[in-house]
């Protein structure tokens, strides 16, 4: 089946420690997005790749890196900077970013990570 | 202002009861509009595109008022089922073009 996978489900952080969210997809997506939600609020956009080799900051980049060395894979890692990690992270993908077809905007999610500090 | 705003609710409903949600945006150069549905503690998942013209998905009606800058999700016959959350997203035109979410209107269909 194709779709987006994130792991691990859950995640545990102590203090000062960096640690990485993966995502991966099998859709064949050239752009893939990270997006941050706390309890009650909507998402936030962390990161996005358009393409390969390629990646943008969002709104909340600040105490976050990414990479993505593969079109499958877009993993996310927090690090110690990010003084507030604790919240729900979902990954997502599109056929392609800034298209004028409805279709290749449409963003589909994996399942997310839930993110806890020590 | 936020860039896409929605009544965080929660709109309480009895079952068979219609209701509706406005979102409004606030950049005019905005192009696709989406509605998703989340719910408790899952990922969102698409529940319709908002053409232009408006468009029906069984239950559910989706439409855009470009002039006053606001898209809608109507519901017909509510169902205990659609209890959840309802995302507007917004894409533009120019810029940064990854959606931008609303924060949610969250309905509770009562039996």
């Amino acid at each position: 089946d194709g779709g987006i996978t994130q792991s691990p489900k859950y995640l545990f952080r102590k203090e000062g420690q960096n640690v990485t969210l993966s995502c991966e997809q099998n859709l064949n997506h050239d752009a893939m997005y990270w997006y941050r939600q706390d309890p009650g609020q909507g998402l936030r956009l962390i990161y996005y790749s358009q393409i390969v080799n390629d990646f943008q900051k969002g709104d909340i980049a600040e105490g976050y890196s990414v990479s993505r060395e593969k079109k499958e894979s877009f993993p996310l890692t927090v690090t110690s900077a990010q003084k507030n990690p604790t919240a729900f992270y979902l990954c997502a993908s599109s056929i392609e970013v800034g298209q004028t077809q409805l279709a290749k905007n449409i963003q589909y999610f994996g399942a997310g990570t839930r993110l806890s500090v020590l | 202002r936020k860039e896409v705003e929605q009544d965080p609710g929660p709109f309480n409903v009895p079952e068979g009861a219609t209701v509706a949600f406005n979102c409004t945006y606030s950049n005019s150069a905005s192009q696709s509009f989406f509605w998703y549905r989340q719910d408790c503690r899952k990922e969102p998942k698409l529940l319709m595109s908002v053409y232009s013209s408006g468009n029906e998905d069984g239950r559910f009606t989706a439409q855009l008022n470009r002039a006053s800058q606001y898209i809608s999700l109507l519901i017909r016959d509510s169902k205990l089922s659609d209890s959840a959350t309802y995302l507007c997203v917004v894409i533009p035109y120019t810029g940064r073009r990854a959606l931008t979410f609303g924060s949610g209107t969250r309905l509770q269909v009562q039996p």
